[in-house]
């Protein structure tokens, strides 16, 4: 167990939709990751935020939008949702935030958008 | 520019067989961290070792080992004896420079048959 919270585990919604992906990071952690894997991308970094502020920004969709919370726990955002978006969505949290610090990961939320 | 790349896209093997999962990464920083990542069926990303680029040592725990060779830049990781839990797909990732997101191979699918 790493520690990492995700919820829902599994999410079915339709086109043109908004979803909301929360996450708890391992107590202690500071830092919160977000990542997309799907079968045909692998894994795409998304965003990472380091104690409430925006730290690194990958391949997010301005339809995608996320925040970390002073309680550390963070939420992702996925609007207007299309049939491409569908894919497992990971969050995982680290130490530091920094490139040497280890991420854990959370079992994944996974989208599946009809 | 920074890479990894894990050339072995599957490997199956029988149980007990000796396998080693390739990884070369490119950088020109001299600082910098090398991760593997296990993800076995059910879903979850697992860290298994970070090293670090002035640490050539090699590392072994239990049937695991890592090869790190600045020279050739790589970092493989062999499975001694390999067992159906072994199954997953692994991942390599690379933490460099002032790039302060994880760059992640493909990943190399790994089926460990009785």
């Amino acid at each position: 167990d790493s520690g990492v919270t995700q919820t829902p585990k599994h999410l079915i919604t339709a086109t043109g939709q908004r979803v909301t992906l929360r996450c708890s990071p391992r107590s202690g952690d500071l830092s919160v990751y977000w990542y997309q894997q799907s079968l045909d991308q692998g894994l795409q970094f998304l965003i990472q935020y380091y104690n409430g502020e925006e730290r690194a920004k990958g391949n997010i969709l301005e339809r995608f939008s996320a925040q970390q919370f002073p309680d550390l726990h963070s939420e992702l955002n996925l609007s207007s949702l299309e049939l491409g978006d569908s894919a497992l969505y990971f969050c995982a949290s680290s130490l530091t935030g920094l490139q040497n610090s280890p991420l854990h990961f959370g079992n994944g939320t996974r989208l599946t958008v009809t | 520019a920074q890479k990894v790349t894990q050339a072995q896209t599957e490997i199956s093997v029988v149980e007990k067989e000796d396998v080693t999962l390739d990884c070369v990464y490119e950088t020109r920083d001299t600082t910098y961290y090398l991760f593997w990542y296990k993800q076995p069926p059910s879903g979850e990303l697992v860290f298994l070792i970070r090293r670090n680029s002035f640490d050539e040592q090699n590392e072994i725990s239990g049937r695991y080992s890592w090869n790190f060779q600045k020279s050739t830049s790589s970092f493989n990781f062999t499975i001694t004896a390999s067992q159906v839990v072994d199954s997953a797909v692994y991942f390599c990732a690379l933490g460099a420079g002032n790039n302060r997101k994880l760059i992640w191979g493909l990943g190399t699918s790994l089926a460990v048959n009785p």
